[in-house]
């Protein structure tokens, strides 16, 4: 199975601040990477689709980039909606595997 | 808007057999791979496996042995049937929904099924 390491673990940033999250993984999966935002007892909302597209109806104060193996979800102008659980996956082979998720709580 | 929801018995005693339904609203079944997911507490979620809406199947080998999926396309709901479970099947189950090849668009909000006697 392809592995997927998500730096960092924990993020404490402030409202309006922008942040960055990395993921890795262990062997190259093109585009096929997609970001998801989490929040306790919600279902988990779609970001970002083939490392760098937008879904329908999500902020561009969300962008993805990288190809390959690594891959970055950059988050800018903070607000309090916005602290959450962000995980990656990768879809290009099956079994689909995820990142550990990054918690991003406020400072 | 779609909406999935799961449903079934959040606890199940050792060496039984889980089982979970997904309900689909809002949407049609077809033309979509229908997937399980859990998440066992402080861990990553881990991929169960999919189905399509012709009734294709793949099961995550860690799994395969265990696993079986199926779909009511007339109903628009699927199922997983997890069998001879143990305390480390304990965990919250998702259903998603992606188009073939492509990224999960819709995930249900997730059910917690605890193992235990």
């Amino acid at each position: 199975d392809i592995q997927m390491t998500q730096s960092p673990s924990s993020l404490s940033a402030s409202v309006g601040d922008r942040v960055t999250i990395t993921c890795r993984a262990s062997e190259g999966i093109s585009n096929y990477l997609a970001w998801f935002q989490h929040k306790p007892g919600k279902a988990p909302r779609s970001l970002i689709y083939a490392a760098s597209s937008l879904q329908s109806g999500v902020p561009s104060k969300f962008s993805g980039s990288g190809s390959g193996t690594d891959f970055t979800l950059t988050i800018s102008s903070l607000q309090p909606e916005d602290f959450a659980t962000y995980f990656c996956q990768q879809y290009k082979t099956f079994p689909v595997t995820f990142g550990q998720g990054t918690k991003l709580e406020i400072k | 808007q779609v909406q999935l929801q799961e449903s079934g018995p959040g606890l199940v005693k050792p060496s039984e057999t889980l089982s979970l339904t997904c309900t689909v609203s809002g949407g049609s079944i077809s033309r979509y791979y229908w997937s399980w997911n859990r998440q066992p507490a402080g861990k990553r979620l881990e991929s169960i496996g999919r189905i399509y809406t012709t009734g294709n199947t793949n099961y995550n080998p860690s799994l395969k042995s265990r696993v079986s999926m199926s779909i009511d396309t007339s109903k628009n709901l699927f199922s997983l049937n997890l069998t001879s479970v143990t305390a480390a099947d304990t965990a919250v189950y998702y259903c998603a929904r992606a188009r073939p090849g492509d990224a999960f668009d819709s995930w249900g909000q997730g059910t917690l099924v605890t193992v235990s006697s």
